[in-house]
């Protein structure tokens, strides 16, 4: 089946700094790459849609000045967080899907902590 | 606007059969898709439905009615292992974005 990968898995950074997560597909080409985040015992809110080589379409409510989106190749998508704040702690998770596929395929997600 | 409705915790025993449902209320629809998500893990696939019915998948079926934008996942011989979130989720008209509903807790005991 297909994969997707993130890294880092965890990560702990102080307030003020820059974070970024990687999400790669392994073994398929992921035309379409979406970021989502989930606070504790909440479901997922999609954070943005991003397709292979243009620009990042985000929610209503996402500042996309503070979460940039780079999805520069068919198998990978970055998230920076900018200037990370505690209350971006969270847990990120991208998925991807492939062409006209219906089916996302999810990374194992990032669990940030800004302290 | 997208509005997407589960029970936000449901008890079965193991066993036993439970059903979630799940109503929505989008703007589009292109599909329902159900997934199970263990604590600090990401979410798996479980079911899609596109057309009116049920579908069987071992263990876990999944039943749409898009007249009554109502979906249900059933789970029968429950097992320790079935406690987890279980989320639904709408896709749009375009295909591109998904929105999910708040999840359900199952918690299954013995």
């Amino acid at each position: 089946g297909a994969v997707v990968s993130q890294h880092p898995s965890r990560v702990i950074c102080k307030s003020g700094t820059s974070v970024k997560i990687e999400c790669r597909s392994l073994d398929f080409q992921a035309t379409t790459m979406f970021w989502y985040r989930q606070f504790p015992k909440q479901s997922l809110m999609l954070m943005a849609t991003s397709n292979e080589g243009s620009k990042a379409t985000y929610e209503q409510g996402v500042e996309k000045d503070k979460f940039l989106i780079n999805h520069a190749s068919l198998t990978l998508s970055t998230l920076t967080v900018t200037s990370a704040h505690p209350e971006d702690s969270s847990f990120y998770i991208c998925s991807a899907k492939a062409g006209r596929s219906y089916e996302q395929y999810f990374g194992p997600g990032t669990r940030l902590t800004v302290t | 606007g997208q509005n997407i409705d589960q029970p936000t915790e449901m008890t079965a025993t193991e066993g036993a059969i439970v059903q979630i449902n799940c109503t929505y209320q989008t703007s589009g629809f292109n599909g329902l898709f159900w997934y199970q998500q263990h604590a600090g893990e990401a979410p798996t696939f479980l079911s899609y439905n596109v057309l009116d019915g049920l579908e069987e998948k071992g263990r876990f079926s999944s039943f749409l009615s898009r007249s009554k934008g109502y979906s249900y996942l059933l789970l029968k011989e429950l097992q320790m292992k079935d406690s987890a979130s279980y989320l639904c989720a709408v896709r749009d008209n375009y295909g591109q974005n998904f929105v999910f509903g708040p999840g359900t807790r199952l918690s299954v005991l013995p």
